[in-house]
């Protein structure tokens, strides 16, 4: 298994440009995240779903879409990119809401905006 | 509104030393405490989940511990080598609204010298 997979590694973004942070597992699992990771702080969750077709908003969800069309990809739309979105985006997957269940981390994606 | 604390944000010790990592939140309404490791501009590898009805679980050198009334759990290193030099996270899941996301503490950097 591949486990999670992040597309890009990298980004340079212009200020009002638009991207899309690809996802994708291999696992079968129900359950992914979006997190996003400023320098010296933890992680906090954008977006994330229970399952395909359904989706909900974490802690700073602004300026960010997602969509989950299938069990194994969760994409991540920014839109209108701004500086502070300047940071290291994370996918997150996990097979259920369960309390033993682990959530599985992608490599991460570094994004800047200039 | 649940907050991870981890203190101190960085350690520096001799090889060989055993080390207690200290992570402390404040509802104690959790489904579970996962410690995660992140070298280097990598994602996040986990270490160990403790379920909110355990009180420990160990992996090799690595032993954590959860003490849900006060807030409190500690991940113990045996015998640290340099190869253990890296951020280490801690996280909790709530068991109450908004249950799916992680909560993130912002880390602690450890080294180990040789």
């Amino acid at each position: 298994n591949a486990g999670v997979t992040q597309t890009p590694k990298f980004r340079i973004l212009k200020i009002g440009q638009s991207m899309t942070l690809q996802c994708a597992q291999d696992m079968n699992h129900n359950y992914m995240y979006w997190y996003r990771q400023d320098p010296g702080m933890g992680l906090k969750l954008i977006y994330y779903s229970v399952g395909a077709g359904i989706t909900d908003k974490g802690e700073v969800p602004n300026g960010y879409n997602v969509s989950r069309s299938t069990t194994e990809d969760f994409p991540l739309r920014l839109e209108l990119a701004a500086p502070s979105q300047t940071s290291v985006y994370f996918c997150a997957s996990s097979s259920s809401g369960t309390s033993g269940v682990e959530q599985y981390f992608g490599p991460g994606t570094r994004l800047t905006v200039t | 509104k649940q907050e991870v604390t981890q203190i101190p944000a960085a350690l520096s010790v001799p090889e060989g030393e055993n080390l207690v990592l200290n992570c402390s939140f404040t509802d104690s309404a959790i489904y579970n405490l996962q410690w995660f490791r992140q070298d280097p501009g990598k994602g996040l590898t986990s270490l160990l989940l403790i379920q909110s009805s355990q009180r420990e679980q160990t992996s090799g050198r690595l032993n954590a511990s959860l003490d849900k009334s006060s807030g409190r759990s500690t991940l113990y290193i045996a015998a640290s080598q340099p190869g253990d030099s890296a951020t280490y996270l801690c996280a909790v899941r709530g068991s109450q609204g908004g249950s799916e996301k992680l909560v993130f503490g912002k880390g602690m950097k450890l080294t180990v010298n040789p």
